[in-house]
């Protein structure tokens, strides 16, 4: 079964740094891999997803994230945090062609912005 | 607006009373899901919907049913509530497979079972 690692249950940066949020995936198969943000007493929303289609994704707020196969990676960065990112960042992933009802969440990265 | 509602926010309860939490969506969705979250754990998904009538459990059923008898309604049902049931319970929904498509989240309800 499809499982994601995220590197780092808490990570901080000084506002204007690079943000760079670890995330390696294991599958049999090509997966697909999301990103969703969770702002405090909030639902999880989404930032942004590769299906297989270019290996580099633009997602919202200045995020992006890019598909590594070799490295099975799946990192997401920004280059330049702002206060307003400070939230809790999962990864996941899923693999539709063997079971399109099923997403593997990671345990999760909470990041902090310092000013 | 599109939204994914989730009632109550906030509940306390004791262990053996039966509880529902409801959620509603109002996108047409045929796609949802519910999910705990729990600390170091992630999201694990408790069960899922692919339209009216049709559900299926996922990682985490036990201890828990739902229903699908109206396609923006997706009930939890928790019959006999046990502390290890404490924790965040999420609602989502999607126009498609939850693999592929996006799923939009409830702003979730905190439970406690004492």
């Amino acid at each position: 079964a499809q499982s994601v690692t995220q590197l780092g249950s808490h990570v901080s940066v000084s506002e204007g740094a690079l943000v760079l949020l670890r995330c390696n995936y294991s599958s049999s198969v090509p997966p697909y891999l999301f990103w969703y943000v969770q702002y405090p007493n909030q639902g999880l929303q989404l930032l942004l997803k590769y299906t297989s289609a270019a290996t580099l994704v633009k997602g919202i707020n200045g995020f992006e994230a890019e598909f590594k196969k070799s490295e099975t990676s799946f990192h997401l960065t920004k280059p330049s945090a702002h206060m307003s990112d400070a939230a809790e960042y999962f990864c996941a992933v899923s693999d539709p062609p063997l079971n399109n009802n099923d997403m593997r969440f990671g345990a999760g990265t909470r990041l902090t912005v310092k000013p | 607006e599109a939204q994914v509602t989730q009632n109550p926010r906030y509940l306390i309860t004791v262990t053996g009373k039966k509880l529902t939490v409801t959620c509603s969506q109002n996108m047409n969705h045929e796609y949802m899901s519910w999910y705990r979250q729990d600390p170091g754990l992630g999201l694990r998904q408790i069960y899922y919907s692919m339209n009216v009538e049709v559900t299926d459990k996922g990682d985490v059923p036990e201890g828990y049913k739902v229903s699908r008898k109206e396609k923006r309604n997706f009930p939890l049902i928790l019959e006999s509530p046990s502390p290890n049931q404490t924790s965040l319970y999420f609602c989502a929904s999607s126009s498609g497979g939850i693999g592929t498509y996006e799923q939009y989240f409830g702003p979730g309800t905190r439970l406690t079972v004492t």
